[in-house]
């Protein structure tokens, strides 16, 4: 499976946007650009996904680079509830693929 | 958005003992399902895949006797942890596929902590 690359943690203050960034270099064409995240002891929450253009949803955007080497999810201003661990995960197309989590980076939000 | 349910929430078992996790699809219907477990300070790591209707798919490493792999149903799926013992406490996650063939996202049930004493 191809891997992504992200920093292990990093911090915002509150009602700020954050840039989470993820590296994904070996993308295959027909990989998906997954984003979930997960609070302390809760079950991973789906956030967005993308596969060449740029995604917007309620949650957040996604910014995905011209060559898909590399992705960013946006949250337009954040919250104490923003405060999680972000998977970027690459999920090849296909019925019975799988989401293989990577360790993913921690975000703090000060008040 | 789609809800997926696990029952019970947490469980605390006797070493030598059974226990089934419950995973449902609360309001759609999935023909694939997927049971991950989560250590502290870890993360998820893929147990098993499971279809509607026939054999789960296990990951490497994972015991299939002793994690039994129940999907009867679009809207059910069953693990039972056989003869649990200490080291199979954990954080069990189940998930669904939203979909069929595509991309799709996958949502997430709350998760069962099990702990065997």
């Amino acid at each position: 499976d191809a891997k992504t690359t992200q920093p292990n943690s990093m911090e915002s203050n509150e009602e700020e946007p954050v840039h989470l960034p993820c590296n994904h270099s070996t993308i295959s064409g027909t990989d998906y650009i997954h984003w979930y995240r997960q609070l302390p002891s809760q079950g991973p929450e789906y956030v967005i996904h993308g596969l060449t253009s740029n995604v917007n949803n309620r949650m957040a955007s996604l910014a995905i680079a011209e060559d898909r080497k590399s992705s960013t999810l946006i949250l337009h201003r954040a919250t104490l509830r923003d405060a999680a661990v972000y998977y970027c995960i690459l999920r090849p197309f296909g019925a019975n693929s799988k989401l293989t989590f990577g360790k993913g980076i921690t975000l703090s939000v000060r008040p | 958005g789609a809800v997926v349910s696990q029952h019970p929430s947490w469980v605390i078992c006797k070493s030598g003992t059974s226990v089934k996790i419950e995973c449902r699809s609360l309001d759609f219907q999935a023909t694939t399902m997927f049971w991950y477990r989560q250590f502290p300070k870890q993360s998820l790591m893929l147990m098993a895949t499971s279809n509607e209707g026939s054999k789960a798919t296990y990951e490497q490493g994972v015991e299939k006797d002793k994690f039994l792999i129940n999907h009867a149903s679009l809207t059910l799926s069953t693990l039972t942890v056989t003869s649990a013992h200490p080291e199979d406490s954990s954080f069990y996650i189940c998930s669904a596929n939203l979909g069929q063939g595509g991309p799709y996202e996958q949502y997430f049930g709350p998760g069962t902590r099990l702990t065997v004493t």
